[in-house]
């Protein structure tokens, strides 16, 4: 399978405790997104690599939030001392770069729930 | 704000009937993409939309983007109980690269 690739599928934490999540975009995608997706309602963008670059941010990601893309491959997004609200799906997508139609592919998600 | 609104938010249909979800915004996008997603999984995407007016096939879907660049329509013929899902629109700017999504439709189709 080549697609995008996310570890874990689920993560249960309890309020305060650090997360960290994987996504494994596309081979060769030079760009990765990460969303955040709360029940009834569409993704909302998070932040944007392009290589091992993270160019933007959204004003959602707040202190607690941090990502990485080390080698301009895989990403993580680590979220310390949860709260109940962090409790979404987070969705990692990734591009090819093409500036006109921006086609991203998404992987199947982490959900994380905070008790 | 909501720059993309979807309606209607809910549809709940026989299979074999005709249905259209719409897309609308304010604002000019330079792309506009349509994404299945079903419980618990990523958006899936559909099709990619790029020039006012442009029409796009996919089997039983057709999928229409406005000549001004700031409405798409997506149309099913004859629906069957494997269309069922959130259906998302999202478009984006050649300014800056991410996708801003709508809240969506979700899709019932009953045998």
């Amino acid at each position: 399978d080549t697609g995008v690739s996310q570890d874990p599928r689920h993560k249960i934490t309890k309020r305060g405790q650090n997360v960290t999540f994987r996504c494994d975009p596309i081979s060769e995608h030079n760009r990765l997104y990460w969303y955040r997706q709360t029940l009834g309602q569409g993704p909302e963008f998070l932040t944007y690599f392009q290589n091992e670059a993270q160019l933007e941010k959204s004003r959602l990601l707040s202190d607690r939030f941090s990502a990485e893309r080390p080698k301009g491959s895989f990403s993580t997004l680590e979220i310390q001392r949860t709260e109940q609200g962090d409790s979404a799906m987070y969705l990692c997508a990734s591009s090819v770069g093409l500036a006109v139609t921006n086609e991203q592919f998404f992987g199947p998600g982490t959900r994380l729930t905070v008790l | 704000t909501q720059l993309l609104e979807q309606s209607p938010q809910f549809l709940s249909i026989q299979e074999g009937e005709n249905l259209t979800v719409y897309c609308n915004s304010s604002s000019v996008f330079s792309s506009l993409q349509w994404y299945r997603q079903e419980p618990g999984e990523g958006p899936v995407l559909l099709v990619t939309v790029v020039t006012g007016g442009e029409v796009k096939k996919l089997k039983r879907l057709t999928f229409q983007f406005g000549d001004a660049r700031k409405d798409s329509s997506l149309h099913i013929t004859a629906a069957q109980p494997g269309d069922t899902g959130l259906y998302l629109c999202a478009g984006a700017r050649r300014s800056n690269y991410k996708l801003t999504f709508g809240k969506g439709t979700l899709l019932t189709v009953n045998p």
